[in-house]
């Protein structure tokens, strides 16, 4: 079993939508999640991080833990075009903090 | 916000020779810097975790000789792929741990490598 596992897509969505994106993780010890977006040849950026059950919610974006389940999500409300890209849920390992992505899920809002 | 950097951004280099490839931390402290590699279409892969001042820790199944990593300073890594080739063509990124902020890993911009 993969440490994180992510729908790899393509998701598409029309513009306005709200697109939701899911990830589950198989070590039930760990405690730092985080969701980074990346465009085609650019390197990831930072969207959420999230480190407690519940939801965090900033701007459009919103994420969603459930260490009982084993699962996090991201939804972004009101999609625009500029949302397409490719979006990486990884959590935090290790006394070095290491990060450990998920495969990714590939994003298209259609205008 | 953190900022860091890459150089080069792009590089492309005939089999067997050496690139060096560094990462800074422009506006932070680092103490520990990390390599990925990604491969087209696919996910990042930690390469390695560099510690200022400490040998870095490699991750399973990465040659720690053919991959070397430096981080001499708080601000500087660099990772030098020896006698490339071309299957180490790849998209090299570093990333670096904010010590204010400990649990983030600020992203540089990458290092597209082709070797011919």
């Amino acid at each position: 079993q993969k440490e994180v596992e992510q729908n790899s897509g393509p998701l598409s969505v029309p513009e306005g939508a709200i697109a939701s994106l899911n990830c589950t993780y198989s070590d039930r010890g760990s405690q730092s999640f985080f969701w980074y977006r990346q465009y085609s040849g650019k390197s990831p950026e930072l969207i959420m991080s999230i480190y407690s059950n519940g939801d965090k919610e900033d701007g459009r974006f919103t994420a969603q833990l459930n260490k009982a389940s084993q699962y996090v999500s991201l939804l972004i409300r009101d999609s625009q075009p500029s949302d397409s890209a490719t979006y990486l849920c990884s959590l935090q390992r290790g006394s070095a903090r290491q990060l450990t992505f998920g495969s990714g899920t590939q994003l298209t809002v259609l205008p | 916000g953190a900022v860091v950097s890459q150089h080069p951004s792009r590089v492309i280099c005939k089999s067997g020779t050496s690139v060096k490839i560094e990462c800074r931390s422009l506006d932070f402290q680092a103490t520990t810097m990390f390599w990925y590699r990604q491969f087209p279409k696919q996910s990042l892969m930690l390469m390695a975790t560099s510690n200022e001042g400490s040998k870095a820790t490699y991750e399973q199944g990465v040659e720690k000789d053919k991959f070397l990593i430096n981080h001499a300073s708080l601000t500087l890594s660099t990772l030098t792929v020896t006698s490339a080739h071309p299957e180490d063509s790849s998209f090299y990124i570093c990333s670096a741990l904010g010590t204010s902020r400990s649990d983030t890993q600020y992203f540089g911009p990458g290092t597209r490598l082709t070797v011919l």
